[in-house]
């Protein structure tokens, strides 16, 4: 079944705390990117991923980092979390820009929510 | 800056009556648009796009109309179904022609369907 899988799903941290969301898919796309979920902004892009060890950050990327030293893998680390990085997260794949094909569609996985104290 | 609004946070219909869903634009070089529907504690999925080069999209109950020199994009779903409640996001690719993925979502209308 072609997926991308987030884990964990849930989490409660603390200040300060580093974490690491993990993020795969199995649909051998070029394209990952993370987005946040926060009521009345929508989803907002945090980093974006080409390919293996290409990155660029989105429209949020304060506080975050990422790495792509797999196809497949997309983590996206919080060193130092804080309290205002509270919120619902989501890894996206996709094939790759409108030059190869690609109609916009994104992959999303299923979301980690996360709370810093 | 919000480049893509919805600016309606909710809406309640009765079962089998048309729902329409709005968005609207600001950025005059979006020229492909997405509609993403989410289930609570599930991620968004695609639901269904236009291109530029049309005003109106059609896929079974969906149909999205654009309206270009009003940068206005509007969702119609008939009839609705209590199974059509849910966040719904229009969204547009990063302007310029390619997009490496990146969409611009609005913030969102939550669809309440009613038996």
């Amino acid at each position: 079944e072609a997926q991308v899988t987030q884990n964990p799903r849930y989490l409660i941290t603390v200040t300060g705390k580093k974490l690491t969301v993990t993020c795969s898919q199995n649909m051998n796309h070029e394209y990952m990117s993370w987005y946040r979920q926060d009521p009345g902004l929508g989803l907002r892009q945090i980093y974006y991923s080409m390919n293996v060890e290409v990155t660029d950050k989105g429209d949020v990327p304060e506080g975050y980092k990422v790495s792509r030293k797999e196809k497949r893998n997309f983590p996206l680390i919080l060193e130092s979390p804080s309290p205002n990085q509270t919120s619902l997260y989501f890894c996206a794949s996709s094939f790759g820009d409108f030059g190869t094909g690609y109609t916009g569609e994104l992959f999303f996985g299923e979301g980690s929510r996360l709370t810093v104290l | 800056d919000q480049q893509v609004k919805q600016n309606s946070p909710s809406l309640s219909v009765q079962e089998g009556r048309i729902s329409i869903l709005n968005c609207d634009y600001t950025n005059s070089m979006f020229d492909y648009f997405l509609w993403y529907k989410k289930y609570p504690a599930e991620g968004p999925t695609f639901l269904i796009s236009i291109s530029s080069i049309k005003d109106k999209n059609e896929d079974g109950r969906f149909t999205v109309f654009l309206n270009k020199s009003a940068k206005h994009l509007s969702l119609h779903i008939v009839p609705s179904q209590p199974g059509d409640s849910a966040v719904y996001f229009c969204a547009a690719p990063n302007a310029g022609g390619t997009s490496y993925g990146k969409l611009t979502f609005g913030q969102g209308t939550i669809l309440t369907v009613h038996p």
